[in-house]
């Protein structure tokens, strides 16, 4: 069963901590994609990767890091640097950069 | 700078109504446009893609239609189900080869029975 899997589907950061989210696809993508999303400002592009072991940065990269050390998967940590990172959280992927995104099932991540 | 426009905010129509929801975009240099469809709390499914050079995409009820040069779309959903009931975005990919889709705020769809 193919698509994209993210986890945890709910998480909790106190201040100052680092947490990591976790996405995963079995789709043979090349590129993949982290979105944030909220209330009234629709989605924003975070960072993107369109192939292995490389990535960029998006429109609000800030106090953000990600990874690409396997084709399947593209870790998102929202750092403490991160003023606000309550949102909705969303990852994709394409089978190569100007194809068909595909989204997986979300990450909300609350600041207690 | 890209912008994407969607009107209107939110429509309820009765079941069995054909509606057509509207996108616009201010830059036309686009390479492609996708149509989703997102459902309260859950990720985005994807309904259709149009290539910059394609002018419409089908699948089942769903239309969508692309005029780049007036920067439009539309979203055409033949006779309405209350399944239907949803959030539908619209989203444009630039012209740099980055993948990178600008949203529009999205239209909130409501079918009654």
């Amino acid at each position: 069963d193919g698509g994209i899997t993210q986890s945890p589907k709910y998480l909790f950061r106190k201040e100052g901590q680092n947490v990591t989210l976790s996405c995963e696809q079995n789709l043979n993508h090349d590129a993949m994609y982290w979105y944030r999303q909220d209330p009234g400002q629709g989605l924003r592009l975070i960072y993107y990767s369109q192939i292995v072991n490389d990535f960029q940065k998006g429109d609000i990269a800030e106090g953000y890091s990600v990874s690409r050390e396997k084709k399947e998967s593209f870790p998102l940590t929202v750092t403490s640097a991160q003023k606000n990172p309550t949102a909705f959280y969303l990852c994709a992927s394409s089978l190569r950069w100007d194809g068909e995104q595909f989204f997986g099932p979300g990450t909300r991540l609350t600041v207690l | 700078k890209q912008e994407v426009t969607q009107i209107p905010a939110a429509l309820s129509v009765p079941e069995g109504e054909n509606l057509v929801l509207n996108c616009s975009f201010t830059d036309s240099a686009i390479y492609n446009l996708q149509w989703f469809r997102q459902d309260p709390g859950k990720g985005l499914t994807s309904l259709l893609l149009i290539q910059s050079s394609q002018r419409e995409q089908t699948s089942g009820r769903l239309n969508a239609s692309l005029d780049k040069s007036s920067g439009r779309s539309t979203l055409y959903i033949a006779a309405s189900q209350p399944g239907d009931s949803a959030t539908y975005l619209c989203a444009v990919s630039g012209s740099s080869n980055t993948g990178k889709l600008i949203f529009g705020q999205g239209t909130t769809l409501q079918v009654k029975p």
